[in-house]
């Protein structure tokens, strides 16, 4: 059964750091592009940032470039999200997603607020 | 930057058929852009139905299918039963960035 599970999210405050992970289990990992998306509250999906299986190509929402980082460590099975300077604008749950059949994680919430 | 536009809500009887569409701001839909398309319930995270155009995930029913239909992406379910209400994405692929669509809220009444 393919997993991916995420955590990290919380309270943080303007201009703070905070680093999502997202584990994946059932699937080989390195064989995927992943990708984390966000939803603020009320709205619709948001891509935000993906990488290729080995991690040699990145791509990022503009919103985001020079702020997140996304990485991945295939050893673990596991994806990242590296988020500085963050924003009112970040609040939302983020979700990793897993290309083809690999699916959802079940999201985590990050809230940006003094 | 590519826009994607879904057609906001759409209604459909009980045991109906509807399509769902999915279009892009850069032309005509292509398999190059990797269609895919999610469900959401209310509360819930997301779930892939639909990957590069027409591939079901393990838990899709059949009753959905994902096709190229005139220029857009398209999301066909028959046999629309009242758990298929919900919020239905799209997203495309534009050579490694990722747009979503705006959704589609599809009510089963």
């Amino acid at each position: 059964e393919v997993q991916l599970v995420e955590s990290g999210g919380g309270l943080v405050q303007p201009g703070g750091s905070l680093t999502l992970s997202c584990a994946v289990s059932g699937v080989p990992f390195s064989g995927y592009w992943m990708n984390w998306v966000r939803q603020a509250p009320g709205k619709g999906l948001e891509w935000v940032a993906n990488i290729i299986g080995d991690g040699s190509e990145k791509h990022y929402v503009d919103s985001v470039k020079g702020r997140f980082t996304i990485s991945r460590d295939n050893g673990k099975n596991s994806l990242y999200l590296q988020m500085n300077s963050l924003r009112a604008e970040d609040t939302a749950v983020y979700y990793c997603l897993g290309a083809g059949p690999v699916g959802w994680g079940q999201g985590t919430l990050v809230t940006v607020s003094s | 930057q590519a826009v994607v536009t879904q057609e906001p809500s759409l209604t459909v009887s009980p045991g109906g058929t509807v399509t769902l569409t999915c279009g892009s701001s850069t032309g005509a839909v292509t398999s190059g852009h990797y269609p895919y398309w999610f469900q959401q319930k209310p509360g819930q995270a997301p779930r892939t139905l639909i990957y590069d155009t027409s591939n079901r995930h393990s838990w899709t029913p059949a009753r959905f299918s994902g096709s190229l239909l005139g220029g857009k992406a398209a999301l066909t379910l028959s046999g629309a039963q009242p758990e298929d209400e919900a919020d239905y994405y799209c997203l495309f692929s534009y050579g490694g960035t990722v747009i979503f669509g705006g959704g589609t809220r599809l009510t089963v009444l």
